[in-house]
């Protein structure tokens, strides 16, 4: 495997429904993102990963709940979500420098999630 | 507010001839920005970059141009080709930002299609 990858490539679920979002990344990066895509929107930042602590939350429902186990991976448990959070949601990584931020992100193929 | 703006949602070109891509943004601590281009079931890839301290970038075919000014910045590709047909996203982030993982704004995207 290579880049980073997304499963599952697809989900529907019910408001009631307990699901995960899984992300690996096999670039070595340090950093991992959540973005959500709505139709018609820009990619939403959700969640930001460096160094396996979150430094970004912007302003996220509590039902949407990140999990960064390691460098490599990064989860979004989804619990009691609304039609309205029905897009793709896309995870990135990047190699973080310090001073010299790595801006270059790079995106997984996305979970299409359907909630009914 | 959008920060970061595509105002064309799409563009046609023929094949052989120049794309132009526009995005403005109105953020003026904005001093990088990047365009990526996404193809249907996959995630975003990353293209070209420039940095506020230039005004123009060149890949290849492909050529960003920045008006600080202006706050706007351009994609040039040249010659088009039909593989080029995709959508294609600006974003832009702060130099400055606090934090140690990098945060990217991005525009609603514009789709591409070049024709034979």
């Amino acid at each position: 495997e290579t880049g980073v990858t997304q499963t599952p490539r697809h989900l529907v679920m019910g408001m009631t429904n307990k699901k995960s979002l899984k992300c690996e990344q096999h670039l070595g990066h340090n950093a991992m993102y959540w973005y959500k895509q709505s139709a018609k929107k820009p990619l939403e930042l959700m969640f930001v990963y460096s160094l396996e602590e979150r430094v970004e939350n912007n302003s996220v429902p509590s039902r949407f709940s990140p999990e960064c186990p390691n460098s490599s991976h990064l989860f979004l448990h989804l619990h009691t979500l609304q039609p309205e959070d029905s897009a793709l949601y896309l995870c990135a990584s990047s190699q973080e420098l310090g001073i010299l931020k790595g801006y270059e992100q790079y995106f997984g193929p996305g979970t299409r999630l359907t909630v009914t | 507010d959008q920060q970061v703006k595509q105002n064309s949602p799409s563009l046609s070109v023929q094949e052989g001839r120049i794309s132009i891509l526009n995005c403005d943004y109105t953020n003026s601590m904005f001093d990088y920005f990047l365009w990526y281009k996404k193809y249907p079931a996959e995630g975003p890839t990353f293209l070209i970059s420039i940095s506020s301290i230039k005004d123009k970038n060149e890949d290849g075919r492909f050529t960003v141009f920045l008006n600080k000014s202006a706050k706007h910045l351009s994609l040039h590709i040249v010659p088009s080709q039909p593989g080029d047909s995709a959508v294609y996203f600006c974003a832009a982030s702060e130099w400055a930002n606090t934090g140690t993982a990098s945060k990217l704004t991005f525009g609603t995207g514009t789709r591409l299609q070049v024709t034979l």
